[in-house]
């Protein structure tokens, strides 16, 4: 069965870079969310978009900038990087109209900024 | 501020028992809780669901439990295996669908 596609899995940028994470939900799922999580601590919500329009957002920078494309695709984008951004990123889908299955989450993309 | 404790600590149990992980909450009213498992460097793996309206889920070796008035869940692998070693998280969910987690509990199943 296809999951949450995270792509890239590992990327290194430098301080004040930027940096975009794509994920790809699984097809049918309407909701897509993005969570943080640093070394040893749980992971944190930072944004979500059901049918493509912002529908919560949570601890996100406003450094940080997210979107879901007419193909369901999601992108966070992440500008002038900060050594405190390295972290964890994911990416989980979901479906509301089918609310018993939990959330999908991809394999991550880490981030590490130098 | 809405509070999601679980042990902190790592649970080390032998293999073969009963492993018992506690979710409590505070200044919450979730809709519904539930687990995941998530090993190292990879994303979190859904488990079960439980509604506020429900008392018991059973799903193979896993049983979760949820008493609201306690606020309180816990999390049951019986028959315990040296493979479900891995971080246990519970999360909770409200009407916004969005998942709140607590910060895990370590589990280790020796031999």
């Amino acid at each position: 069965a296809a999951g949450v596609i995270q792509s890239p899995r590992h990327l290194i940028k430098e301080k004040r870079e930027t940096a975009t994470l794509k994920c790809y939900p699984i097809p049918r799922h309407d909701t897509v969310y993005w969570y943080q999580q640093g070394p040893g601590q749980d992971p944190q919500f930072l944004i979500s978009f059901y049918e493509k329009m912002q529908s919560d957002k949570g601890s996100i920078p406003d450094r940080f900038s997210a979107q879901q494309f007419s193909d369901y695709h999601s992108e966070l984008n992440m500008s002038s990087l900060e050594l405190g951004d390295s972290a964890l990123y994911f990416c989980a889908s979901s479906s509301e109209r089918k609310n018993n299955y939990g959330y999908t989450f991809g394999s991550g993309t880490r981030l590490t900024v130098v | 501020s809405q509070k999601i404790e679980q042990n902190s600590e790592a649970l080390n149990i032998q293999e073969g028992k009963t492993a018992t992980l506690t979710c409590n909450y505070t200044n919450y009213s979730p809709a519904y809780l539930q687990w995941y498992r998530q090993d190292p460097g990879r994303g979190p793996v859904f488990l079960l669901l439980i509604r506020e309206n429900e008392k018991e889920k059973r799903k193979e070796r896993l049983k979760v439990t949820f008493d609201t008035t306690l606020k309180q869940s816990l999390f049951h692998i019986t028959a315990s295996q040296p493979a479900d070693s891995a971080t246990y998280l519970c999360a909770l969910g409200g009407t916004a669908s969005k998942l709140t987690f607590g910060t895990g509990t370590r589990l280790q199943v020796t031999l």
